[in-house]
């Protein structure tokens, strides 16, 4: 089945424990992209990637880290969290930024922050 | 900076109705719109997918459309049930950038 996989789905932790929310997709997806959700302020992108090696910054990307080695996976990480930080997240991908093909988005991690 | 804005935030309608929602746009170079319904506290789920070359698209008992001069789509929901009471999201990938732009969703409640 064609899905994009986040873990874990909830997480809480304590403020300043490194953390990393990983993402995968299983359909030869080159773009990737991470948002996270914020009750009155809507869905807002963090950083994506258009493919390998490729990354760059969204609209709110202070405090957040990605790589993307492997074309599958996306990972988001925390070096230091905060509770500004609480959240809901979600990962997305499409064949490609533009193409004719929409966006698939992963179940959603729910971090809280301590 | 592109925006994507949803009115109304909120509709509350008794079941069996027709309703429209509505999303507008500040850009009209859009590679394409889609639309997608979230319940409460989950993820993210795709109805409908529009192209730029495109005016409509449906899906059972949903219809949106899209006029890209004026910067605009809505979603059509006929015969309303109360399965569809959720939040709905449009989203718009501009031509310009390389960002997927969210509206801040309209919350629907259908009453039974």
């Amino acid at each position: 089945e064609a899905q994009v996989t986040q873990n874990p789905r909830y997480l809480i932790t304590v403020t300043g424990k490194k953390l990393t929310v990983t993402c995968s997709q299983n359909m030869n997806h080159e773009y990737m992209s991470w948002y996270r959700q914020d009750p009155g302020l809507g869905l807002r992108q963090i950083y994506y990637s258009m493919n390998v090696e490729v990354t760059d910054k969204g609209d709110v990307p202070e405090g957040y880290k990605v790589s993307r080695k492997e074309k599958r996976n996306f990972p988001l990480i925390l070096e230091s969290p905060s509770p500004n930080q609480t959240s809901l997240y979600f990962c997305a991908s499409s064949l490609r930024q533009g193409a004719y093909y929409g966006y698939t988005f992963g179940s959603g991690t729910r971090l809280t922050v301590v | 900076k592109q925006e994507v804005t949803q009115i109304p935030a909120a509709l509350s309608v008794p079941e069996g109705e027709n309703l429209v929602l509505n999303c507008s746009f500040t850009d009209s170079a859009i590679y394409n719109l889609q639309w997608f319904r979230q319940d409460p506290g989950k993820g993210l789920t795709s109805l409908l997918l529009i192209q730029s070359s495109q005016r409509e698209q449906t899906s059972g008992r949903l219809n949106a459309s899209l006029d890209k001069s004026s910067g605009r789509s809505t979603l059509y929901i006929a015969a309303s049930q109360p399965g569809d009471s959720a939040t709905y999201l449009c989203a718009v990938s501009f031509v310009s950038g390389n960002q997927f732009y969210f509206g801040t969703g309209t919350s629907l409640t259908v009453i039974p």
